[in-house]
């Protein structure tokens, strides 16, 4: 069975500042990783996936994610944040290929502050 | 390209009533999942079909229940509404449901009075 830790319900952090959202998974099973952002009031859109190769994967606006299989873990980080990236984030993992579902993290509620 | 369309938004029912969901995927995607989302449990997998057919499913009682089209169209019945079932139903498709990328719609909000 998997299961994704997201070890901070909550981040709060000023505008411009450097943000890190935990996430560790565990699988007994080579996995594709995920990270997922929710608006309020919307349904979740993808933020960057790992699926192989490179286990530094960025998306378009600005966040990057490091997989370490060693620690099992796939850290989501931004070296500035907007007030705009006020959002939930969830992390989440996938088997692939027969199993075809996403086990996902409780969320991390990143609020930016002015 | 349209998203997934998700119908209805906001709906509220009362115990023992049973909720119909209905869920248009991207054209051309033939995976489509279901997952309920509460505060308390967070995202659960409910069900995921492909071409009809249903490949996997998660953790709930027989009362959730799902079918898909042959236009990939997707709907989700929840019988005999229980208070806990009370939450925000996302759908999402995506082309094969290989990779676990998925686009998701905005939901159904249903709340069981």
């Amino acid at each position: 069975a998997q299961s994704v830790t997201q070890l901070d319900s909550q981040v709060p952090v000023f505008e411009e500042a450097p943000v890190e959202l935990r996430c560790n998974y565990s699988s007994s099973v080579s996995v594709y990783l995920f990270w997922y952002v929710q608006y309020p009031n919307q349904g979740l859109q993808l933020l960057l996936k790992y699926l192989s190769g490179s286990t530094l994967v960025e998306s378009i606006n600005g966040f990057e994610a490091e997989f370490n299989k060693s620690q099992t873990s796939f850290h989501l980080r931004k070296p500035s944040v907007h007030i705009s990236d006020t959002a939930e984030y969830f992390c989440a993992v996938s088997s692939g290929g027969s199993n075809y579902k996403l086990t996902f993290g409780k969320g991390t509620l990143l609020t930016v502050n002015p | 390209k349209a998203g997934v369309t998700q119908t209805p938004r906001y709906l509220i029912k009362t115990r023992g009533q049973q909720v119909t969901l209905s869920c248009s995927p991207i054209s051309g995607h033939r995976s489509v999942s279901w997952y309920q989302q509460t505060p308390g449990q967070g995202l659960q997998f409910l069900f995921e079909y492909f071409s009809e057919t249903q490949r996997n499913k998660g953790n709930f009682p027989g009362r959730f229940s799902g079918r898909q089209f042959s236009n990939s169209r997707s709907e989700m019945n929840v019988s005999t509404l229980e208070l806990g079932d009370s939450a925000l139903y996302l759908c999402a498709s995506s082309p094969f449901g290989e990779d676990g990328e998925l686009f998701f719609g905005e939901g159904s909000r249903l709340t069981v009075l």
